[in-house]
């Protein structure tokens, strides 16, 4: 079965660079989430779209922004990137009903700055 | 808004025993769900095992089971007949409105 889809796996950038995170949701999927999960946390909620329009946003830093597209897939752009933005990013679909159909997660981009 | 607590940070098993992770939860919907996720050393999130808060029966996944208990407001994880591919970081999550909200996850660790 299709999965989330998120390149690149890894990532280094230096401080002060920007970075794209993409993320390709199942295919019907119609919402796409957007996670950060720092060393031994749990994943903080950034962004959600639902039929690509912004429905939630968490805790997104200001240098942070996401958009979906027409073919639902999702990037997530950071600029200005500091030391404390090296995390892992989760990028999860599901139906506008998680409740019924779950969340499926992407296995993630590990970003690391330098 | 929800809150998820799972309460040990730590768990430890021996192989093929069983292992019970706590979750409580606090929500104001009449209408809810509770996931459970595995992410192991790797990275990924993987879904173990979802229960609906007007379901009758507790979940059952393989060896997986959820210990529901509303009126407590608790989802506990049950893990029977642990394996050493068992080790790793488990959440519970609950809906919030358009994002799943995560517990801050308990690890745990099977031993030979």
């Amino acid at each position: 079965a299709a999965g989330v889809i998120q390149s690149p796996r890894h990532l280094i950038k230096e401080k002060r660079e920007t970075a794209t995170l993409k993320c390709y949701p199942i295919p019907r999927h119609d919402t796409v989430y957007w996670y950060q999960q720092g060393p031994g946390q749990d994943p903080q909620f950034l962004i959600s779209f639902y039929e690509k329009m912004q429905s939630d946003k968490g805790s997104i830093p200001d240098r942070f922004s996401a958009q979906q597209f027409s073919d639902y897939h999702s990037e997530l752009n950071m600029s200005s990137l500091e030391l404390g933005d090296s995390a892992l990013y989760f990028c999860a679909s599901s139906y506008p009903s998680g409740l019924d159909y779950g969340y499926t997660f992407g296995s993630g981009t590990r970003l690391t700055v330098v | 808004a929800q809150k998820i607590t799972q309460t040990q940070p730590g768990m430890f098993v021996q192989e093929k025993e069983a292992v019970t992770l706590d979750c409580t939860y606090d929500t104001s919907d009449p209408s809810y769900g509770l996931f459970w996720y595995k992410q192991p050393s790797s990275g990924e999130m993987i879904f173990l095992i979802y229960q609906g808060s007007y379901d009758q029966q507790n979940a059952t996944e393989g060896r997986y089971s959820l210990n529901f208990q509303k009126a407590r407001k608790s989802a506990n994880l049950v893990i029977s007949a642990s394996q050493l591919g068992d080790s790793a970081m488990y959440f519970c999550a609950i809906p919030g409105f358009q994002k799943l909200v995560f517990g801050t996850g308990t690890r745990l660790l099977v031993s030979p």
